[in-house]
């Protein structure tokens, strides 16, 4: 079955990094457009990034463009975050989530990290 | 940039219930929308891709329905284990683009 399982999050200073890793298994990762997505404590969900099956297309949302970086690892069926200049705002759960064959959109989410930004 | 808006944002509804959901978007994204639902401290689930396609293992009580710039969710009859909070999301263009949630309650 599809697993997708969040890891690397926690707390971190404004103006830190922090790396998120997905770590996918249970379907053809190399085969599937992946993004991030994320929910601030008590609001809506956000769009994050997406990347393609191959990693040569990326897409940002406005709020993390030039901050944030998305990238793959199909030999390790891993996909990344790499989240630069933290903000207080950035404070959220990331989820991961895959496109199903098509390109429709999250039709598996993983359990999401916590990434809290704060002094 | 698509901005996506639902209403209402809040409604209580009794088990038995018809309750449609409307997203609006600010231009048209043909069929490139999708229905979510959350609960709290659950990941959210998706009921509904291309507009109308209900995603396999959801209940039949939920369809939707729109095309273009409007969009709607119904439950048919409302169950306990349907009250959450619902979004769409467009992705006919990036950046994609959630509606701010519908939270669902019990009347």
């Amino acid at each position: 079955q599809v697993q997708l399982v969040e890891s690397g999050g926690g707390v971190v200073q404004p103006g830190g990094s922090l790396r998120l890793s997905c770590a996918a298994s249970g379907f053809t990762f190399s085969s599937y457009g992946m993004h991030w997505v994320r929910q601030e404590p008590g609001k809506g969900l956000e769009w994050v990034a997406f990347i393609r099956y191959d990693g040569s297309n990326k897409y940002y949302g406005d709020s993390v463009k030039g901050r944030f970086t998305i990238s793959r690892d199909n030999s390790k069926n891993t996909l990344y975050l790499q989240m630069n200049s933290l903000r207080a705002e950035d404070t959220a759960v990331y989820y991961c989530a895959k496109n199903q064959g098509g390109g429709w959109p999250f039709d598996y989410w993983g359990q999401g990290t916590l990434v809290t930004v704060s002094s | 940039d698509i901005q996506m808006t639902q209403s209402p944002s809040a409604m209580s509804a009794s088990v038995g219930d018809r309750v449609t959901i409307t997203c609006r978007a600010s231009q048209g994204i043909s069929n490139y929308l999708a229905w979510f639902q959350q609960k709290p401290g659950k990941v959210p689930k998706r009921l509904i891709y291309a507009a109308s396609s209900l995603q396999s293992g959801v209940p039949s009580r939920f369809s939707g329905s729109g095309s273009g710039t409007e969009f709607t969710l119904t439950i048919s009859s409302l169950q306990p284990e349907d009250f959450a909070t619902y979004y769409c999301l467009q992705h006919n263009t990036y950046p994609y683009s959630f509606g701010q949630g519908t939270k669902l309650e019990i009347k």
